[in-house]
């Protein structure tokens, strides 16, 4: 296991078209997060999974944002309808949850997002 | 409200110099903090983790302290390297109801210069 892949690494689109990202997780991890990265902030969260859950969302996922994870190991990241404010990195992390709370977030390199 | 707080903003420093970041927060219930390096490009690499009762942390040439009485962190770089040049984000987890949550600082961006 080669840690968190992320794909594609960088996309291009024009306003108003979809897009899709994919996340592989560690494999044993059971937790799957997507996060939203401007230049010069953090990290924004977005969504998690625990298994096949979507546990929780953040208001910063619009309707135009949909996120799976239907078998439990990899998950998809899509956005309708792409706005020039969609312009961003993507990041996804896994973790192995541990009842301690100290679960360790592993990031994947990331997508970035341009819409033109 | 829940923040943390890193300064300075951006640093620069000679190659094989020391330099210490440092992490305010007033989040609460506390549960954990961490520090991340994150390279230009990519995505953030966990350096440290440390719970309520531990006040020092190291990870090779990263010592990381935390004091949960004045929610002050801070992170010592020691005998810097050119690789070190990353922003480093101060990362703290808080219990909120059945899930633990994280709030995230802006980051400290580091310039390691030869």
């Amino acid at each position: 296991d080669t840690g968190v892949s992320q794909d594609p690494r960088h996309k291009i689109t024009k306003r108003g078209q979809n897009v899709t990202f994919r996340c592989d997780p560690i494999s044993e991890h059971n937790r799957l997060y997507w996060y939203r990265q401007t230049l010069g902030q953090g990290p924004e969260f977005l969504t998690y999974f625990q298994n096949e859950a979507q546990l929780e969302k953040s208001r910063l996922l619009s309707d135009r944002f949909s996120a799976e994870r239907p078998k439990g190991s990899f998950s998809t990241l899509e956005i309708q309808r792409t706005e020039q404010g969609d312009s961003a990195m993507y990041l996804c992390a896994s973790s192995q949850d541990r009842a301690s709370g100290a679960n360790v977030l592993t990031f994947g390199a990331g997508s970035r997002l341009t819409v033109l | 409200k829940n923040q943390v707080e890193q300064s300075p903003q951006s640093l620069i420093i000679l190659e094989g110099k020391n330099c210490t970041l440092q992490c305010n927060y007033t989040v609460s219930p506390f549960s954990n903090l961490r520090w991340y390096k994150q390279d230009t490009g990519r995505g953030p690499v966990s350096l440290t983790i440390m719970t309520f009762s531990e006040n020092t942390k190291s990870n090779g040439r990263y010592t990381a302290t935390l004091d949960a009485d004045t929610k002050q962190s801070s992170l010592h770089i020691t005998a810097s390297q050119l690789s070190d040049s990353a922003s480093y984000i101060c990362v703290v987890s808080y219990n909120a109801g059945n899930n633990r949550k994280l709030i995230w600082g802006l980051g400290t961006s580091l310039a390691v210069n030869p």
